[in-house]
């Protein structure tokens, strides 16, 4: 069946590192993708997004990379900030005619260290 | 604020009662999502509609739950007798346009079912 999943449940990093989140999905028709930032308490907060003819976007100091050919979606973040911990969820947009819906992996904490 | 608002943002009811949530979009959005998240888990889509219609139903919309969005704007989710496994949030989303765009989240409504 479909799905969208994470490989690792947390990640610590030193503030002022580089932080990588990666995903995985399983739908090879998806062609849409976005990554959500959530803190405790509070919905997801868009991040960035990538439409499957791309393989990079970047935005301020975030970038996505995809390979549609392993299936594989990563976040990068430069120079992360403690502002930075919550949980970061992937999310597959799967539309078929007029229907939309998003599919989310289980999601990664973030935990900055400082 | 301009953005999704929800409410209420908790409520704490008995098994067996009546719950009512409101989602208002962002003005002009055209679609809204109803998800709902468990503790640990990313959201799972609900329900979707393009301006008033319904258009996709998860199987988790048991028949004790029903959403509406009576004039394309502020949408409604109701769940009758409620189980304590109804505790969760409820967010909703939206979104402007026909194709693949950004779904912005609100705050959710956190039920407990006591």
């Amino acid at each position: 069946g479909e799905s969208v999943g994470l490989h690792l449940p947390t990640l610590s990093v030193q503030e002022g590192d580089n932080s990588i989140i990666n995903c995985a999905y399983s739908n090879s028709a998806s062609d849409y993708f976005i990554w959500y930032k959530q803190e405790s308490g509070k919905g997801p907060q868009f991040i960035i997004d990538i439409r499957s003819n791309m393989d990079k976007r970047q935005g301020q100091r975030v970038t996505v990379l995809l390979n549609k050919t392993v299936k594989h979606l990563s976040l990068q973040i430069a120079a992360t900030q403690p502002g930075d911990s919550a949980v970061y969820f992937c999310a597959e947009n799967s539309e078929t005619g007029a229907n939309s819906k998003l599919t989310f992996g289980k999601g990664i904490t973030l935990s900055v260290r400082p | 604020d301009t953005g999704v608002s929800q409410d209420p943002r908790h409520k704490i009811t008995k098994r067996g009662q009546n719950v009512t949530f409101r989602c208002d979009p962002i003005s002009e959005h055209n679609r809204l999502y109803w998800y709902r998240q468990t503790l640990g888990q990313g959201p799972e889509f609900l329900t979707y509609f393009q301006n008033e219609a319904q258009l996709e139903k998860s199987r988790l919309l048991s028949d004790r739950f029903s959403a509406e969005r009576p004039k394309g704007s502020f949408s409604t989710l109701e769940i009758q007798r409620t189980e304590q496994g109804d505790s969760a949030m409820y967010l909703c989303a939206s979104s402007f346009g026909q194709g693949n765009t950004e779904a912005f989240f609100g705050q959710g409504t956190r039920l407990t079912v006591v």
